[in-house]
């Protein structure tokens, strides 16, 4: 079974300031999907960024980018520049691939304020 | 072109009836997974459906339980209500998985709410 791990609960950052939010996760399998999704408040959750495990290189997204470490089993998400529009719970998550894809493991989030 | 649609928004029970919630994917996807949030928490797996079969289910009794029609909507019911089951459902809609379809697009949820 996989676990994913967010072990940073409240983070908050300043506007315009970088900010790194942690995600660890276990698991057995080789090929694998990543995500970060967020949810702000009362709103609907969206994806931030998508990694595949067979990727060296990390995924970028505008403003969003990820340091994923393989072999430490390591994906956290950085935000540049942040603006007040970023406050929101983050959720890491993960997904195999192949038989079995399509059941998520998702960690418990990480509620990031952006302060003015 | 419309997201993910989930009815009823708001749904308040009481202990021991059934709750009946729907959802209705993005067009073109036939995938549909079911969440449950409680409070502040992270989202558990309940159920992913694909072409009208249970492809997957999450550690949850048999109480709930759901079905995928042929529109590939999807129906989530939950009997036998306990206090516990009160949470935010979320339903989240794909291409199949295995076809590279690992994108999940969530609706904006049904809040249980049981008495």
């Amino acid at each position: 079974a996989q676990t994913v791990t967010q072990s940073q609960p409240e983070m908050s950052v300043q506007e315009a300031e970088t900010v790194t939010l942690s995600c660890t996760y276990d698991t057995s399998e080789n090929n694998y999907y990543l995500f970060w999704y967020k949810q702000p408040p009362s709103r609907q959750m969206i994806l931030v960024i998508r990694q595949e495990a067979y990727k060296q290189q990390n995924a970028t997204e505008n403003r969003f980018s990820v340091n994923f470490q393989k072999a430490a089993k390591s994906f956290s998400l950085k935000i540049s520049d942040s603006q007040l529009g970023d406050t929101a719970m983050y959720f890491c998550a993960f997904m195999k691939h192949g038989t079995n894809a399509g059941k998520s493991t998702f960690g418990d989030g990480t509620t990031l304020t952006v302060k003015p | 072109e419309a997201g993910v649609t989930q009815s009823p928004t708001h749904l308040i029970k009481t202990r021991g009836q059934q709750a009946t919630l729907r959802c209705s994917p993005i067009s073109g996807h036939t995938s549909v997974y079911w969440y449950q949030q409680a409070l502040g928490l992270g989202l558990q797996f309940l159920l992913w459906y694909d072409e009208g079969e249970e492809r997957n289910r999450g550690n949850f009794p048999p109480r709930f339980s759901g079905r995928q029609f042929p529109n590939y909507s999807s129906e989530l019911n939950v009997n036998a209500l306990e206090l516990e089951d009160s949470a935010l459902y979320l339903c989240a809609s794909s291409l199949y998985p295995r076809t590279g379809g690992y994108t999940q697009y969530f609706g904006p949820g049904t809040r249980l709410t049981v008495l």
